[in-house]
């Protein structure tokens, strides 16, 4: 059972570059989160997705954007990469609307723009 | 703006003493107050919540402890063992089914429980 799996793990990018990053989960959960984590700022989320064909705007959206065309699968796009988007960057997964289910996260995707 | 302050932001413990971990919210709407644990290279794995009607959680060596009209929990690591150096995070989430059950996270603290 893979849970939660984030590709690629580790990247470097240069400015101005895009690129893409995707989750895949196999419990076949329908909430799907994507969040960045930062020294001393924890994890805020960029998007989010309730079901497949849906997303929505979390704390920090600006220069990403993401797809829910398939339920297993969220991808977190970097259309035009700067400096300020280094980050490790999680995707989490959680089964439905209550409040009191666990999200279940990657191991995360480490992300380097020169 | 900072809904959810955790403090300290990171924490030395002797093995065997106490850790504590604090946090404070300010949106009356969470109903919902997780801790996530989470090591070097890993994503953050839940390690025990509590909801705002229940003052006390305790699951073996973790405790948390819930305040609801000061807007305060905590997390208590009785007998602190190495093995428990990770960070903590903790998290809160909102009653509104339509906020598509959203984690406001604390900014994590770093415990180091030194042997």
């Amino acid at each position: 059972n893979a849970g939660v799996t984030q590709t690629p793990k580790f990247r470097v990018l240069k400015t101005g570059q895009s690129m893409t990053l995707l989750c895949a989960q196999d419990m076949n959960h329908e909430y799907m989160y994507w969040y960045r984590q930062d020294p001393g700022m924890g994890l805020r989320l960029i998007h989010y997705s309730v079901g497949e064909g849906t997303t929505a705007k979390g704390e920090v959206p600006d220069g990403y954007n993401v797809s829910r065309l398939k339920k297993q699968n969220f991808l977190l796009g970097l259309e035009s990469a700067a400096p300020s988007q280094t980050s490790v960057y999680f995707c989490a997964s959680r089964y439905g609307r209550n409040s009191n289910q666990p999200q279940h996260f990657g191991d995360g995707t480490r992300l380097s723009i020169l | 703006q900072q809904q959810v302050k955790q403090s300290p932001q990171s924490l030395i413990v002797q093995k065997g003493g106490i850790s504590i971990i604090n946090c404070a919210y300010e949106n009356t709407a969470f109903d919902y107050f997780p801790w996530y644990q989470q090591f070097p290279g890993k994503g953050p794995a839940l390690l025990i919540a509590i909801r705002p009607d229940v003052s006390e959680k305790k699951e073996g060596r973790f405790t948390i402890s819930f305040n609801k009209s000061a807007k305060q929990f905590s997390l208590h690591i009785m007998d602190s063992q190495p093995g428990d150096s990770a960070t903590y995070f903790c998290a809160a989430s909102w009653r509104i089914y339509n906020q598509g059950g959203k984690l406001i996270f604390g900014q994590g603290t770093e415990l180091s429980v030194k042997p």
